[in-house]
């Protein structure tokens, strides 16, 4: 069956450092991973996704490394800011559906 | 561009009564909507699919029965939560896309807290 999980359920990072949330997955059969940022009481928040087909994106302040040896993704947020506070989830994609892992609370110390 | 909005946004109700949530995608069309459910502090969970002008397809474990969805248009699903419960008190969040592909990005509304007296 398909199971994403996260390797850390918290995160702490000082501002202006760079964070680096992890997830593992177990369906090697997905070509297609998100991260999602979700802030208290909102839906999730579209952040960078990446296909089987590459190892690494980069978008704005984010980038996606995807290690399908060891079904490893992890997302890299540089110079973190206090807005970055939020929990982060990993979603895999399959069968026309997302799995998500558990989620990493981020939390930015001043 | 790309926005999903849902309504209400907050509801209490009394345990035996029905509550309508909707779900619309404000600036395309949604071939396929999806509706989440999200505990305190818990991931998010499927509940099921919904794709425009046919019947919704089921997670395991949720009754089809209870959780009324309807997809009556290509920019509007609602979920009927029937003779609710207290334990059915929780977050619901609903996204769309617009393939219908799970390649195709899933746009996530702002979610429904429901509190079930």
């Amino acid at each position: 069956g398909e199971s994403v999980g996260l390797h850390l359920p918290t995160l702490s990072v000082q501002e202006g450092d760079n964070s680096i949330i992890n997830c593992a997955y177990s369906n090697s059969a997905s070509d297609y991973f998100i991260w999602y940022k979700q802030e208290s009481g909102k839906g999730p928040q579209f952040i960078i996704d990446i296909r089987s087909n590459m190892d690494k994106r980069q978008g704005q302040r984010v980038t996606v490394l995807l290690n399908k040896t060891v079904k490893h993704l992890s997302l890299q947020i540089a110079a973190t800011q206090p807005g970055d506070s939020a929990v982060y989830f990993c979603a895999q994609g399959g069968a026309q559906k997302l799995v998500f892992g558990q989620g990493t609370r981020l939390t930015i110390n001043p | 561009g790309a926005v999903v909005s849902q309504h209400p946004s907050r509801v209490i109700c009394k345990s035996g009564t029905s509550v309508k949530i909707e779900c619309r995608s404000l600036d395309f069309q949604a071939t396929t909507m999806f509706w989440y459910r999200q505990f305190p502090k818990q991931s998010l969970m499927l509940m099921a699919t919904s794709n425009e002008g046919s019947k919704a397809t089921y997670e395991q474990g949720v009754e089809k029965d209870k959780f009324l969805i309807n997809h009556a248009s290509l920019t509007l699903s609602t979920l009927t939560v029937t003779s609710a419960h207290p334990e059915d008190s929780s977050f619901y969040i609903c996204s769309a896309n617009s393939g219908g592909e799970v390649t195709d990005t899933q746009y996530f509304g702002p979610g429904t807290r429901l509190t079930v007296l």
